[in-house]
């Protein structure tokens, strides 16, 4: 069964503060995904990595950064919290298109 | 560019009622579509694969088919249960198989 977790769970912070979500994932898929959600939205791509090392820009990149240390771990950095920021963030892998996701981080920014 | 459109925000059913949710889809390639079911609290979690190969998916007692000519693809389950309580995720893989395009979610309540 493919695993995904994410760390923290939730995360309260200061706007103007920097934060780091966690993912990692353990099924040696390629292809890793960020997603935020948002109510009347639907999930969007932020950033996404098919292997160590590499980056792809989604849909939604303005005021995220994001980076794969290896397969298994990769990382979204917001080095200048916002308010707009404060949403629900997911993180998936995929093999073969079918994608496996964590449980998400609750992000607040005030 | 490719996209998909959910239109039900939010349906309502009776326990044993028949559930039929629609999205449409823009894409220049063969599609390859997928419903995600979401439990509060969780992840996302793939619920059935569509392709033009199979026309057709079917787990967990729902079927998913879809419709080239209206470029609509449907999720539909007979009888529904409470526990079926969710929101229901489409997605387009877009053309270069890489990643895919989320609909904005449909979310069921099931009453008893």
């Amino acid at each position: 069964e493919a695993a995904v977790t994410q760390s923290p769970r939730n995360k309260v912070t200061v706007t103007g503060g920097n934060v780091t979500l966690s993912c990692r994932q353990t099924n040696s898929h390629n292809y890793m995904y960020w997603y935020r959600q948002d109510t009347g939205h639907g999930l969007r791509l932020i950033h996404y990595s098919y292997g160590a090392g590499n980056l792809q820009i989604g849909d939604v990149p303005d005021g995220y950064k994001a980076t794969r240390t290896t397969q298994e771990d990769f990382f979204l950095l917001l080095e200048l919290a916002s308010p707009s920021q404060t949403s629900l963030y997911f993180c998936a892998s995929s093999r073969g298109g079918e994608q496996y996701f964590g449980p998400g981080t609750r992000l607040t920014v005030l | 560019g490719d996209s998909v459109t959910q239109k039900q925000g939010q349906v309502t059913l009776s326990e044993d009622d028949f559930l039929f949710i629609n999205c449409t889809y823009s894409t220049t390639t063969y599609p390859t579509l997928f419903w995600y079911v979401q439990y509060p609290g969780q992840g996302p979690q793939l619920l059935l694969k569509v392709t033009t190969a199979n026309n057709k998916g079917i787990s967990r007692g729902f079927e998913a088919t879809y419709d080239k000519g209206t470029t609509s693809f449907h999720l539909q389950k007979a009888s529904v249960q409470e526990s079926d309580s969710a929101v229901y995720f489409c997605a387009l893989v877009d053309g270069s198989g890489t990643y895919q395009r989320f609909g904005t979610g449909t979310k069921l309540q099931v009453v008893p």
